[in-house]
């Protein structure tokens, strides 16, 4: 059973270009979840999406951020004309519907020249 | 909103030594709990979780003690072993809301 997948796992732009991460929940899992773990500090949530639908996005910036949960794909997190300090690693975890357990995948580090 | 605060930030034991990590959470309302390991350039690993209906779980060498009154809760690693060395996270979740708040972070090192 493979676990959460996320890719690209190390994603490298240059200022005021576009970043997308994806990630592939665990398999029966409907709940995604999106972190930020900046340098030698924990993880901050960003946004909770179930399937077509964004549940809290309260740890999401107001501009440049967004995320989605289609109905058939990955979930995506889209960063609009990244900064310097954007640059960090971006976890995305699953749950299954009703469960408090959340699974984490490998991250994807992100490199804002 | 939920604030997790964890201590120590480093933790250096020797090899077959206890360690032990405390958290603190300020909302009453939290009831799930759990412990994540990360290794380096890797994502967090759950290894011990409870919620706030028991007061302590163990598995293995690994146990979680949950004080409610207190709003604190702790990770007890015994017989510690050099690949215990990761660094470890304890979070909570409050009873709206699925999110997580994570403490900032102890780095274990095990000395052989």
């Amino acid at each position: 059973n493979a676990g959460v997948m996320q890719n690209p796992r190390h994603l490298v732009r240059r200022r005021g270009q576009e970043a997308r991460l994806r990630c592939s929940p665990m398999k029966g899992h409907s709940h995604v979840y999106w972190y930020r773990q900046l340098p030698e500090e924990g993880l901050k949530f960003m946004v909770y999406l179930q399937k077509e639908n964004i549940i809290d996005e309260s740890g999401m910036p107001k501009e440049r951020f967004s995320a989605e949960f289609p109905k058939e794909g990955p979930s995506i997190l889209r960063i609009q004309q990244v900064v310097r300090g954007d640059s960090a690693a971006y976890f995305c975890a699953s749950s299954p519907a009703g469960a408090d357990t959340q699974y984490f995948g490998p991250g994807t580090r992100l490199t804002v020249l | 909103g939920e604030n997790v605060e964890q201590h120590p930030s480093t933790l250096s034991v020797q090899e077959g030594d206890s360690a032990v990590i405390k958290c603190t959470y300020s909302d009453s309302a939290s009831n799930y709990f759990p412990w994540y390991k990360q290794e380096l350039g890797k994502g967090p690993q759950l290894i011990i979780d409870i919620r706030s209906n028991v007061g302590e779980k163990k598995d293995q060498r690994i146990a979680v003690t949950l004080n409610k009154t207190a709003k604190h809760f702790s990770l007890h690693i015994t017989e510690t072993q050099p690949e215990d060395s990761a660094v470890y996270f304890c979070a909570a979740k409050g009873a709206a809301g699925n999110k997580l708040t994570f403490g900032g972070g102890t780095r274990v090192l095990v000395k052989p």
